[in-house]
């Protein structure tokens, strides 16, 4: 079975850091196509940004409410999906999902993990 | 970006109703429209995704139709675990976009 387990959550003051980590299992980590998501407390669901596999040239996206300030990255030899959170924002606050994507063709986010909740306050 | 838009916002419903909800998207996005449920305190489940693909194990009382513009998901025979909120995404092109949400509540 698929599993995806999102680590690294907590309380971080407005201009702080944070490193997310999501431990991917049950597939093939290498060949996947993977998303954060996150969604801050009472509102829906936002796309943070994803990374493509290695094959596709492990290149990454980002929302424009996050590019410059967030880094997708992975880690194919620990099955790890990580995104870098620097300059955090009040908005920032959120649970973040790690997500696989079906495919390059089918852009859905077919597995979740269970979130990590981020909050940033003073 | 490409604005995805819900109907309703919310709806009540018994159990072994059929519903429905609309998406709409603010410009073409051909079949690229995939449907979510999250029930309360619980990371969101695929559903439907390319419009009208059912992910593996998803209950074959939920099905997904539309192109172009605009979509629905219906979901009949409702069950007490379908209580939840639905998001449609559209993954045509970046930044990918998610509805508001439809929050189906039980009458």
């Amino acid at each position: 079975d698929v599993q995806l387990v999102e680590s690294g959550g907590g309380l971080v003051e407005p201009g702080g850091s944070l490193r997310l980590s999501c431990a991917a299992s049950g597939f093939s980590f290498t060949h996947a196509w993977m998303a954060w998501v996150r969604q801050a407390p009472g509102r829906g669901l936002e796309w943070v940004g994803r990374i493509r596999s290695i094959f596709d040239g492990e290149t990454a996206d980002s929302a424009a409410a996050v590019h410059g300030r967030f880094t997708i990255s992975r880690d194919d030899s620990k099955d790890t999906l990580y995104l870098q959170m620097n300059s955090l924002k009040t908005d920032d606050t959120a649970v973040y999902y790690c997500a696989t994507i079906h495919s390059a063709k089918y852009t859905d986010f077919d597995h979740w993990g269970q979130g990590t909740l981020v909050t940033v306050s003073p | 970006d490409i604005q995805m838009t819900q109907y309703p916002s919310s709806l009540s419903a018994s159990v072994g109703d059929r519903v429905i909800i609309t998406c709409r998207a603010s410009q073409s996005i051909g079949t690229s429209l995939n449907w979510y449920q999250q029930n309360s305190g619980k990371a969101p489940k695929s559903l439907i995704y390319a419009a009208s693909s059912l992910e593996s194990g998803v209950p074959s009382r939920f099905s997904g139709s539309g192109s172009g513009t605009d979509f629905t998901l219906t979901i009949s025979n409702l069950q007490p675990e379908d209580f939840a909120t639905f998001y449609c995404q559209q993954g045509d092109s970046l930044p990918f976009t998610f509805g508001q949400g439809t929050k189906l509540e039980m009458k």
